[in-house]
């Protein structure tokens, strides 16, 4: 049973658009959702996260938005790059020392 | 620089063999975790510790095997009742309960001939 759903599975962008995607969960113990960025041939690094407590939280042109009735948060990417073309996994996790629970991933492609 | 180095970078065998992968850190962090990568599948966890000489199983640890006899060391050895060992294995490390950020290795890469 996959506790976090990811999609798209790959997205295209245009240079200097928005870029978002979009995580779902069933857990409602999970309460931290960070977000993890890959390059080819590398491990993923922790690009932004956030708490069910706050509904938005931004970091210069990444965004997390968090529904929590909803029971989904999503990652918006502004005035997107070539650069920020990579995969990202949204990923949630219990309170406590659980490990990670992680998305598929979104392979995603900026084009000038 | 403290950082996760994992070893070998790719890594080759044939069907029935045994293979160990490295992982080593200086973060001084006491939860290491490996997790399996596969095109479409995401991450997913083969076994974690969170001290010295303890360790738990993750979603998919048949066929796999680890130790954790020192803090920074946290070694996997793919066996042979693995049946699809060909993979990207990403090591990561955590410095306790008190702090979120997963740290990740560069991975290993292994292929079965």
């Amino acid at each position: 049973q996959q506790q976090v759903k990811q999609s798209p599975q790959s997205l295209i962008v245009q240079k200097g658009g928005i870029s978002i995607i979009n995580c779902a969960y069933e857990n409602t113990a999970f309460d931290y959702f960070p977000w993890y960025q890959q390059f080819p041939g590398k491990g993923p690094a922790l690009l932004i996260a956030i708490r069910p407590d706050v509904s938005e939280k931004k970091e210069g042109r990444f965004t997390i938005s968090f529904n929590k009735s909803a029971k989904q948060f999503s990652l918006h990417i502004m005035d997107s790059q070539p650069g920020d073309s990579a995969t990202y996994f949204c990923a949630a996790r219990n309170s406590g020392n659980t490990p990670l629970v992680f998305g598929k991933g979104t392979r995603l492609s900026v084009i000038a | 620089d403290g950082g996760i180095t994992q070893s070998p970078k790719y890594l080759f065998r044939k069907e029935g063999q045994n293979v160990t992968l490295s992982c080593e850190q200086n973060l001084n962090h006491d939860a290491m975790y490996w997790y399996r990568q596969d095109p479409g599948q995401g991450l997913r966890l083969i076994y974690y510790s969170q001290i010295v000489n303890d360790f738990q199983k993750g979603d998919i640890a048949e066929g796999y095997s680890v130790s954790r006899e020192k803090k920074e060391s946290f070694p996997l050895t793919v066996t042979s009742a693995q049946k699809n060992p060909t993979a990207f294995y990403l090591c990561a490390s955590r410095l306790g309960p008190e702090s979120e950020e997963l740290f990740f290795g560069e991975g290993s890469r292994l292929t079965v001939l």
